[in-house]
């Protein structure tokens, strides 16, 4: 019973494309994020949802897109990719948009710009 | 700016022993703090969260201090255990539950 499941694991691409990577979680949580894990391990917030409405949006490139068609997924859509994007992103949920019973991770998407 | 700093050196430490990390931070006020475990390939799973208001919390072999006139939290895992090895990671956040997380200090723990 994975709590967040994000698809795929790996990604390898060349510069330019389009891709997507998508999450889900069961846990029933109403906000989810999208996190950044870079080469030196730092993870940076991306995006949060709570219940499909946007909540936080840092400043990242407008070429990254999240969408949610329901509280209990988050997709990234990443356009035009560069080779600066390459890292792990995460997808997470928690309880109450506040953090106090702590994120739940997925497993994480490797991805690699060529 | 803020700023999050942990140990970027790995903490080698012997079975049985109390490994203990340090979180750093500067030019933040934090209501909460957080602390996760990350194994190589795998997501952070989260392990403690400690308010500003609260001095120490404890959860099995492990304990977490939060000074903030230090401007410092520690985390201890007494009675380390090989599986305990891992990178541990400290998230700071504030009330509208945006957390900032810390690059993490790898733990490895030697029968």
């Amino acid at each position: 019973d994975t709590a967040v499941s994000q698809t795929p694991k790996y990604l390898v691409t060349q510069m330019g494309n389009d891709k997507s990577i998508k999450c889900e979680q069961n846990l029933g949580h109403d906000t989810m994020y999208w996190y950044k894990q870079d080469s030196k391990k730092f993870l940076k917030i991306m995006f949060s949802y709570n219940n499909k409405e946007l909540i936080i949006n840092e400043t990242v490139p407008n070429r990254f897109s999240p969408k949610s068609p329901d509280k209990a997924h988050l997709n990234l859509h990443i356009n035009s990719l560069e080779l600066g994007d390459s890292a792990v992103y995460f997808c997470a949920s928690s309880q109450d948009g506040q953090g106090n019973y702590g994120y739940t991770f997925g497993s994480g998407t490797r991805l690699t710009v060529v | 700016s803020q700023k999050i700093e942990q140990n970027s050196e790995a903490l080698n430490i012997q079975e049985g022993k109390t490994a203990t990390l340090t979180c750093n931070y500067t030019n933040y006020s934090p209501a909460y703090l957080q602390w996760y475990r990350q194994d190589p390939g795998r997501g952070p799973v989260f392990l403690l969260l400690i308010r500003e208001n609260e001095k120490e919390k404890r959860k099995e072999r492990l304990k977490v201090t939060f000074d903030t006139t230090l401007k410092q939290s520690l985390f201890h895992i007494t009675a380390s255990q090989p599986a305990d090895s891992a990178t541990y990671l400290c998230a700071l956040g504030g009330r509208r539950g945006k957390f900032q997380f810390g690059a993490g200090t790898q733990v490895v723990v030697t029968p």
